[in-house]
């Protein structure tokens, strides 16, 4: 059964600062990763699909790795500003599933 | 291009009573699913629809039932409503649901009193 697990679950930094979200997954055998955000009592916002064939996807600030091998994927924020304070989730594809496996988030403060 | 939209965004309802929720995707997506978010659980897939087809289902009783138009609008209903049943419910779309990025709605809240 595919387990999704995000550390830290909470992360406060300082505005300016460089920073790493971690995702591991149980089984490899992904079909893709996708990253989110999501905004108190708001919806997910799409950040980056990494399909299974890809090491690394990037949007602006955002990069995110996967390492299929390992079950393991990071999502790397540089020079975060206070605009990013909100919850990132990711959640891997199964082949054949029909449906995200997510893990529980990590919540994000910068501060200014 | 409009996003996923749901409706109502807000509902409130005694144990009991049943709801229907609706889903209308991004222009040409035929793929809907739907989520349930708690404070407890986290975000758990209940059922995924392409084509009016229900392709998967998660875990969840039968109380919670969804069904999918001709016109890839999803709705889905839950019957005789637990306070458990309380949580954000999010609607999905995509393309054609395999491997193709999901792009979420702004979902439904639902607090059962």
């Amino acid at each position: 059964k595919q387990e999704v697990t995000q550390i830290p679950a909470a992360l406060s930094v300082p505005e300016g600062e460089n920073l790493v979200l971690n995702c591991s997954f149980t089984d490899s055998a992904i079909y893709n990763l996708q990253w989110f955000r999501q905004d108190p009592g708001k919806g997910l916002t799409s950040l980056l699909l990494i399909q299974s064939s890809q090491r690394e996807q990037t949007s602006g600030r955002l990069n995110a790795s996967l390492d299929k091998s390992s079950g393991r994927s990071t999502l790397y924020i540089a020079a975060s500003q206070p605009g990013d304070s909100a919850t990132y989730l990711c959640a891997v594809w199964m082949d054949s599933s029909y449906k995200l496996i997510f893990g529980s988030g990590t919540r994000l403060l910068v501060r200014p | 291009k409009a996003g996923v939209t749901q409706t109502p965004r807000y509902l409130i309802k005694t144990r009991g009573q049943q709801v229907t929720l609706s889903c209308s995707p991004i222009s040409g997506h035929r793929s809907v699913s739907w989520y349930q978010q708690t404070p407890g659980q986290g975000l758990q897939f209940l059922f995924e629809y392409f084509s009016e087809t229900q392709r998967n289902k998660g875990n969840f009783p039968g109380r919670f039932s969804g069904r999918q138009f001709s016109n890839s609008r999803s709705e889905m209903n839950v019957s005789t409503l637990e306070l458990g049943d309380s949580a954000l419910y999010l609607c999905a779309s995509s393309l054609v649901g395999s491997y193709n990025e999901q792009f979420f709605g702004p979902g439904t809240r639902l607090t059962v009193l």
